[in-house]
């Protein structure tokens, strides 16, 4: 099946750093999709993406859509502690029938 | 904002009883999944359902689990008999299947098997 590498798996970073993580697979993306969870909740969707080239932000948060439909890359300016959580990216894949392909998760740690 | 909701949050059993978690999902939305989550596997998904039909159950357990929606409102997810290895969070999550709208989760219900 379609596998999602999902890179780092964790970061350790200081109040106020920017933040970059991605996500790749040899199979295309119809969406991209990032998720946050927090400890004992679900993940919670925090941006989607359905063109390739598309670039979308939510607050400190940026997302792109790779031209190629194989990646996508989060990114989060300015840490806060709040940002402490598992970022995960998920996509559709052609033919996926509405299943989310999910990656492993990046464990996200802020300094204060 | 509109949640999906699971209950319970938690359930700690002994091996062997039957354990039913329990969804609701968004109101209007018609697919709804059922996922564990472990340390080891990450986010598995184990069913799905669109408009209330079974569509993919092929990552669940078969002699042990089942899942059903009974009506819009209301999926299910059962295991009988629980063992210590399905141990993990569950989540539900529910979407509108017209151009691969998000997923919502629900906040889960974390389940231990003693």
């Amino acid at each position: 099946g379609q596998q999602l590498n999902q890179s780092p798996q964790s970061m350790f970073i200081q109040e106020g750093e920017d933040v970059s993580m991605n996500c790749t697979s040899s199979s295309i993306f119809n969406t991209w999709l990032w998720y946050k969870q927090d400890p004992g909740e679900g993940p919670v969707l925090l941006i989607a993406l359905y063109k390739a080239g598309e670039l979308t932000s939510n607050g400190r948060l940026t997302a792109q859509f790779g031209i190629t439909r194989k990646d996508s890359f989060l990114n989060i300016s300015a840490s806060i502690p709040s940002d402490v959580g598992i970022y995960f990216c998920a996509g559709h894949t052609r033919g996926s029938n509405y299943k989310l392909t999910f990656g492993k998760g990046t464990l996200l740690t802020v300094n204060p | 904002d509109a949640r999906v909701t699971q209950t319970p949050r938690h359930k700690v059993t002994e091996m062997g009883q039957e354990v039913t978690m329990r969804c609701q999902p968004i109101l209007g939305h018609n697919t709804v999944f059922w996922y564990r989550q472990t340390m080891m596997q990450g986010l598995e998904l184990l069913a799905y359902f669109r408009n209330r039909a079974p569509l993919d159950d092929s990552g669940m357990p078969k002699d042990r689990f089942s899942a059903e929606m009974p009506d819009a409102t209301l999926a299910t997810l059962k295991i009988q008999p629980s063992e210590p290895r399905d141990s993990a969070v569950y989540f539900c999550a529910s979407g509108l299947e017209t151009g691969y709208q998000p997923q919502h989760f629900g906040d889960g219900t974390r389940l231990s098997i003693l």
